[in-house]
């Protein structure tokens, strides 16, 4: 079984703190994702990973940025949060059948 | 990014009734997934569609990728109460490389009645 795992399901943070969220996956895959989802818009791609140290920018990069060290670790980060960040942040991972799994994700508010 | 249009937006079923959902869109994909989502939780797989054409079930659940590759359905069967959630689509068109971008529905919010 595919096991995809964030490292927290609920965060409330302040506006203008740096954020760390945290995905940790088990099978080795080369590509991971980070998405977020809100009512009405969906899921939407912010960044992408498809290697260690390798990211491309997804459809709504501005006000993130990624970091994979580890094969096993996608991190996003808010440099700066602010109230339209908040959101409910999925983390995903490609197999090797182009199938993508994801994490249980993470609310976040920020105030 | 391109939106797949997904309908329809919300069902309210009786318990034991079959359920249809599909997908469209203007593109072609190479893959076609099928997502569950509960409140509060990340999308579960439920089926996935690697063949145009391809008719695959699971359990209760049936998919199939559309003949043009533009198109997909989800059928549930004798429909029970932990039915209940957010059904999404999502196509995929591995264009080369390091694009595996996955375009998803709107969701269609599915309600069980006892």
């Amino acid at each position: 079984d595919v096991k995809v795992t964030q490292s927290s399901r609920y965060l409330v943070k302040r506006t203008g703190e740096k954020v760390f969220l945290e995905c940790v996956q088990d099978m080795d895959h080369e590509n991971m994702f980070w998405y977020r989802q809100d009512p009405g818009l969906g899921l939407r791609l912010i960044y992408f990973s498809y290697d260690v140290k390798m990211k491309e920018k997804g459809d709504i990069p501005e006000g993130y940025s990624v970091s994979r060290e580890k094969k096993e670790r996608f991190s996003l980060i808010l440099e700066s949060a602010s109230t339209n960040q908040t959101s409910m942040y999925l983390c995903a991972t490609l197999s090797s059948t182009d199938t993508q799994y994801f994490g249980p994700g993470t609310r976040l508010t920020v105030l | 990014g391109q939106q797949l249009n997904q309908s329809p937006q919300s069902m309210f079923i009786q318990e034991g009734e079959d359920v249809s959902m599909n997908c469209t869109s203007s593109s072609i994909f190479n893959t076609w997934l099928w997502y569950k989502q509960d409140p509060g939780e990340g999308p579960v797989l439920l089926i996935a569609l690697y063949k145009a054409g391809e008719l695959t079930s699971n359990g209760r659940l049936t998919a199939q990728f559309g003949i043009t590759r533009k198109d997909s359905f989800l059928n549930i069967s004798a429909s029970i109460p932990s039915d209940v959630g957010i059904y999404f689509c999502a196509g995929q068109l591995h264009s080369g490389g390091s694009n595996y971008k996955l375009t998803f529905g709107k969701g269609t919010l599915l309600t069980v009645n006892p």
